[in-house]
């Protein structure tokens, strides 16, 4: 499978504890994305990498939050002292550069990981 | 602010009618515009998309248009079937800011 995969699909925590998630992007991906998406919402962005630099974070990602892609491969999504208010589903898309016309600009996602925090 | 906005939440239509979803935005600096379609318990998968330097792009059953003047773009499917039956949503990005901006997403039902 060269799809985008997330583990866990699901993760129930209480609040207080910390949690990670974790993407693996399609494999010749050079762009990793993370967005949020709550209940009758889009997709809200996050942060992104280019490789294994980290190159925009978003207002929305408090001090709690952290990402990383060490080695330009996989990325993970930390959140620490969870908040009820951070329960969502948490997407990760890649993408290729270097990729002209409409291949650009097409994010492929994988299923999400879903926090509850109870 | 919402700069990509989709006022209906939800849309019922027919089974071979056709179903029309409607977007607008904010940001006349976007100039890449895109439709992805998101079933329960899946990630969004990208389905059509359009450069503002065109007016209409079709493929197969699916067809985007884009009034820049209006700011508002729309998707046309014909004809419908109980697959369509998901959320839907529209998309813009600036090609030299590398962030897709969502909307909230509309809720199409295509009843048999």
């Amino acid at each position: 499978d060269t799809g985008v995969s997330q583990d866990p699909r699901h993760k129930i925590t209480k609040r207080g504890q910390n949690v990670t998630f974790r993407c693996d992007p399609i494999s010749e991906h050079n762009r990793l994305y993370w967005y949020r998406q709550t209940l009758g919402q889009g997709p809200e962005f996050l942060t992104y990498f280019q490789n294994e630099a980290q190159l925009e974070k978003s207002r929305l990602l408090s001090d709690r939050f952290s990402a990383e892609r060490p080695k330009g491969s996989f990325s993970t999504l930390e959140i620490q002292r969870t908040e009820q208010g951070d329960s969502a589903m948490y997407l990760c898309a890649s993408r290729p550069t270097g990729t002209k016309g409409s291949g650009a600009n097409v994010l492929t996602f994988g299923a999400g990981s879903r926090l509850t925090v109870l | 602010d919402q700069q990509v906005k989709q006022n209906s939440p939800s849309l019922s239509v027919q089974e071979g009618r056709i179903s029309i979803l409607n977007c607008d935005y904010t940001n006349s600096m976007f100039d890449y515009f895109l439709w992805y379609k998101k079933y329960p318990a899946e990630g969004p998968t990208f389905l059509i998309s359009i450069s503002s330097i065109k007016d209409k792009n079709e493929d197969g059953r699916f067809t985007v248009f884009l009034n820049k003047s209006a700011k508002h773009l729309s998707l046309h499917i014909v004809p419908s079937q109980p697959g369509d039956s998901a959320v839907y949503f529209c998309a813009a990005r600036k090609t030299s800011y590398d962030k897709v901006i969502f909307g909230p997403g509309t809720s199409l039902s295509v009843i048999p």
